[in-house]
């Protein structure tokens, strides 16, 4: 157990609908972030939060979006779904800051989004 | 910018032999961080190991190594008495002090029985 919490673990949706993926963090970590993996694909980096704010951004479409909460949760919405979007949904945390303590990424079981 | 590559799709190996995977890296800073993550068929993520750029002698968790050429920026995986449980999808992973990740395609390993 990485200590990174995903929820839901699977979802089913129509296009053109809107989800949420939950994510909680490690306890103490204070960096999130989401990767998108479509099958048999790598790793595509969404987004980076760290204590609240927007860290970084990569290959993020207008139609997502993201935050991370006070209580360092985050949350990602996915709008206006299209087929293409199906995939597994990574949400991975870290210490964050410049501590050479654990500065590895912790993964949660990820959320597999079915569009149909 | 930060790249890793991996220039190895997929590889194979003899249960009980030994397989080494290759990665390459750039970047422009001096403190990052290296790690190898094992993506099984259930897709979740693990840790395999990790290497601080820092130190210069080579990390080893059991029967995983790394041959750690800093200045080559080169970063592979040894995985010795193969088992059928490495079968996996491998990737390497470079951590920078901003504290983003950046991941290479992947390198998808079978284990032959």
């Amino acid at each position: 157990d990485s200590g990174v919490t995903q929820t839901p673990k699977h979802l089913i949706t129509a296009t053109g609908q809107r989800v949420t993926l939950r994510c909680s963090p490690r306890s103490g970590d204070l960096s999130v972030y989401w990767y998108q993996q479509s099958l048999d694909q790598g790793l595509q980096f969404l987004i980076q939060y760290y204590n609240g704010e927007e860290r970084a951004k990569g290959n993020i479409l207008e139609r997502f979006s993201a935050q991370q909460f006070p209580d360092l949760h985050s949350e990602l919405n996915l709008s206006s779904l299209e087929l293409g979007d199906s995939a597994l949904y990574f949400c991975a945390s870290s210490v964050g800051g410049r501590s050479r303590g654990s500065a590895e990424a912790f993964f949660g079981q990820g959320t597999r989004l079915t569009v149909v | 910018a930060q790249t890793v590559t991996q220039s190895q799709p997929e590889m194979s190996v003899q249960e009980a032999e030994t397989v080494t995977l290759s990665c390459t890296y750039d970047t422009s800073e001096s403190d990052y961080y290296l790690f190898w993550y094992k993506q099984p068929p259930s897709r979740q993520m693990i840790l395999v190991i990790r290497q601080e750029a820092y130190k210069q002698q080579n990390a080893t968790e059991n029967r995983f190594s790394v041959n750690f050429q800093k200045a080559a920026k080169s970063f592979s995986l040894k995985i010795s008495d193969s088992q059928l449980g490495d079968a996996a999808m491998y990737f390497c992973a470079l951590r920078v002090l901003s504290n983003q990740f950046y991941f290479g395609t992947g390198t998808s390993l079978t284990v032959i029985p």
